[in-house]
């Protein structure tokens, strides 16, 4: 497994504005996902970021509203740029220990982000 | 495309009953993951299994059970025995071969009364 950590924890934003998200491992992974989990919902993945490369979005985020960066093999970034009351979420970073999707995702707890 | 279905959205069970969360799936790949995850009320998520498509072996650990079924393509989860630290969103969710299509379930929330 992986410990994980997130900072902040929590915020609480004006509409408008940006936030930045990081998220931090204590071993090198090449693989980290970033996921939202609007009140009440299920989780929904927003990106996949890999290491010297792109990140990779799903259906329905972009990176203009969603910038992603992943300096090394241990910290990345999420930023939620521009907000609204609609990107009141639990925004959550994963790793996958072993390089593939399709092995356990280890997740971090989470910054519950709010804006007015 | 992948589709995870967790019909059941709350459950009530009162301490020491036996309890079954349901998760049904959907996915036209044949070589598949099924995870399931607890998310307690410190919103952090827990791991609890993975299991692929090739391995229908049932999974027991403590009082936790898991019933992989292809033919109906379901994958459920039995905790014996409940207790009230059982109390949280559990998370079915399915990974496709190709690894980039990570799918979550809506997620049941089990509350267990003492």
């Amino acid at each position: 497994s992986a410990v994980i950590s997130q900072k902040p924890s929590r915020d609480i934003c004006q509409r408008g504005t940006s936030l930045t998200i990081q998220c931090q491992v204590d071993s090198q992974v090449t693989m980290m996902f970033w996921y939202r989990q609007q009140p009440g919902q299920s989780l929904t993945l927003i990106a996949t970021a890999n290491q010297g490369s792109e990140a990779t979005y799903e259906s329905g985020f972009v990176i203009d509203k969603f910038p992603i960066s992943r300096p090394n093999l241990t910290f990345s970034t999420l930023t939620v740029s521009n907000m609204s009351p609609e990107d009141s979420s639990i925004y959550l970073c994963s790793v996958a220990p072993t390089g593939l999707i399709t092995d356990t995702q280890y997740f971090g707890p989470g910054t519950r982000l709010t804006v007015l | 495309a992948q589709k995870v279905t967790q019909a059941q959205t709350e459950i009530s069970v009162v301490e020491k009953e036996d309890v079954t969360l349901d998760c049904v799936y959907e996915t036209r790949d044949t070589t598949y993951y099924l995870f399931w995850y607890k998310q307690p009320p410190s919103g952090e998520l827990v791991f609890l299994i993975r299991r692929n498509s090739f391995d229908e072996q049932n999974e027991i650990s403590g009082r936790y059970s898991w019933n992989f079924q292809k033919s109906t393509s379901s994958f459920n989860f039995t905790i014996t025995a409940s207790q009230v630290v059982d109390s949280a969103v559990y998370f079915c969710a399915l990974s496709g071969a190709l690894g980039n299509d990570m799918r979550f379930g809506a997620g049941t929330r089990l509350t267990v009364k003492p």
